[in-house]
């Protein structure tokens, strides 16, 4: 069973700072790692694939980068806006169709 | 832009009972998922499907569970008789390209809710 975990579980962040939170997968077996954002009651939107060992990838203010040897990767978010208040989840591909998801950590950004 | 469709977004069903889940995916896409999500754990997929038939599934995919493209555009889930732990956010998802860095672009999302 493959094991991909988030963490925090939820996290609260003033309106203007920073945040970064984790995601750990297996270091074996990797093919590529997903970073999705999810409102509530809308489509999950992916964010990024990544898929070599330090890869860094940017979509304007957030950012992503991955270390596949260790098993992790971290989301940034520089700067945060009350629309940034979503569900990020990531989610492993290990050769298989199917991606393995984490439990997503909850952020709310508070004004 | 262009956008994965799923209807119902919310269907009530009674145990035992049949139930059909639609998606229409994007249009250029080739490759078809379905994935649920139960309340409060984590996304689990279910099947992927290309070329008119299943290329990998789940456990949780069994007997009771089915797919189809009954035409060009949409990819249905079918639940033979649904169970009480049938209740869940079931999710489509389409991709251009197969492998593991294709992006997979989501639907909203079906709630069943299994009475």
């Amino acid at each position: 069973i493959l094991n991909v975990e988030q963490s925090p579980q939820s996290l609260h962040v003033q309106e203007g700072d920073s945040t970064n939170f984790t995601c750990s997968f297996p270091s074996s077996n990797f093919y590529a790692l997903h970073w999705y954002r999810w409102e509530t009651a809308k489509s999950p939107e992916a964010l990024f694939v990544m898929t070599l060992n330090g890869d860094e990838k940017k979509k304007g203010r957030i950012s992503a980068t991955l270390n596949t040897k260790e098993g992790y990767s971290y989301l940034y978010i520089k700067g945060s806006q009350p629309e940034d208040s979503a569900t990020y989840l990531c989610a492993f591909s290990g050769g298989a169709d199917g991606l393995t998801f984490g439990k997503g950590t909850h952020l709310i950004i508070q004004p | 832009e262009p956008e994965v469709t799923q209807t119902p977004s919310h269907q009530v069903t009674q145990m035992g009972q049949e139930v059909i889940l639609r998606c229409v995916p994007i249009s250029n896409h080739l490759y078809f998922y379905w994935y649920r999500q139960i309340l409060g754990q984590k996304v689990e997929f279910l099947v992927s499907f290309y070329n008119n038939e299943i290329s990998e599934k789940s456990e949780i995919f069994d007997d009771q569970f089915s797919v189809e493209r009954p035409d060009g555009s949409n990819f249905t889930l079918k639940i033979r008789s649904t169970k009480l732990e049938d209740s869940a956010m079931y999710f489509c998802a389409s991709s251009e390209f197969g492998g593991e860095g294709s992006e997979q672009y989501f639907g909203p999302g079906t709630r069943l809710t299994v009475t």
